[in-house]
């Protein structure tokens, strides 16, 4: 699976939007990019995911790049609630057994 | 609530000694999937298993083994525990046998050795 680069940690004023990068640039082109989050010590929690076009649900938008080499989540807006550590995983293909390999995630801290 | 099940929720246990996690998945569900959360080595993957059968392995350690029954329901084992297996176990669900489904996590187990 492709690695992925995010920083650490941000910040956001509750109720604006959040914008989280994240760089797959070895991303191969059946592999698609999966974010999730994990709000304290709970269990991750499933966000979105996208193979090449934007995608967006109740919870996020995921915008990809055209040529997939990065991505951004996009919650618009962000609540308190939503601090939390963000994961973006790359991962893919049509075999049993691609596993998500989780990094170490972007902790992102929403103020009032 | 994500519909994973998994008990008990803490375990506080001596080194050397044996445990035995619980996870139901969600209804509906085939796969099983076992995360193991240090402070230091952060969510690594342990095993997969797939209606029954096991369909991935990862870091899993050999004092560690794992089974889902007929019914779906998977238990991890760890044995002859040593301090640093201290550690939170979650337990995910998905319908597929992909590990890229999307994918329902448990609550956790908080395992402590002493």
């Amino acid at each position: 699976d492709a690695k992925t680069t995010q920083p650490t940690s941000m910040d956001c004023a509750e109720g604006r939007a959040a914008n989280l990068p994240c760089n797959h640039s070895t991303i191969s082109g059946n592999e698609y990019v999966y974010w999730y989050r994990q709000i304290h010590s709970q269990g991750p929690q499933y966000i979105i995911h996208g193979l090449k076009n934007n995608e967006t649900n109740e919870m996020a938008s995921l915008i990809i790049t055209e040529d997939r080499k990065s991505s951004t989540l996009i919650l618009p807006h962000a609540t308190l609630r939503d601090t939390a550590v963000y994961y973006c995983i790359v991962s893919g293909g049509n075999n049993a057994g691609n596993m998500l390999t989780f990094g170490g995630g972007t902790r992102l801290m929403v103020k009032p | 609530d994500s519909g994973v099940t998994q008990t008990p929720k803490h375990l506080i246990t001596a080194t050397g000694q044996r445990v035995t996690l619980r996870c139901s998945p969600r209804s509906g569900d085939l796969s099983v999937y076992w995360y193991q959360q240090s402070l230091d080595q952060g969510l690594q993957f342990l095993i997969q298993y797939y209606n029954g059968e096991e369909r991935a392995k990862g870091n899993i350690l050999e004092r560690f083994s794992a089974q889902q029954f007929p019914d779906l329901h998977s238990e991890l084992n760890l044995s002859s525990l040593e301090l640093g297996d201290s550690a939170l176990y979650f337990c995910a669900s998905s319908h597929g046998d992909r590990g890229v489904e999307k994918l329902f996590f448990g609550s956790g187990t908080q395992l402590s050795v002493l």
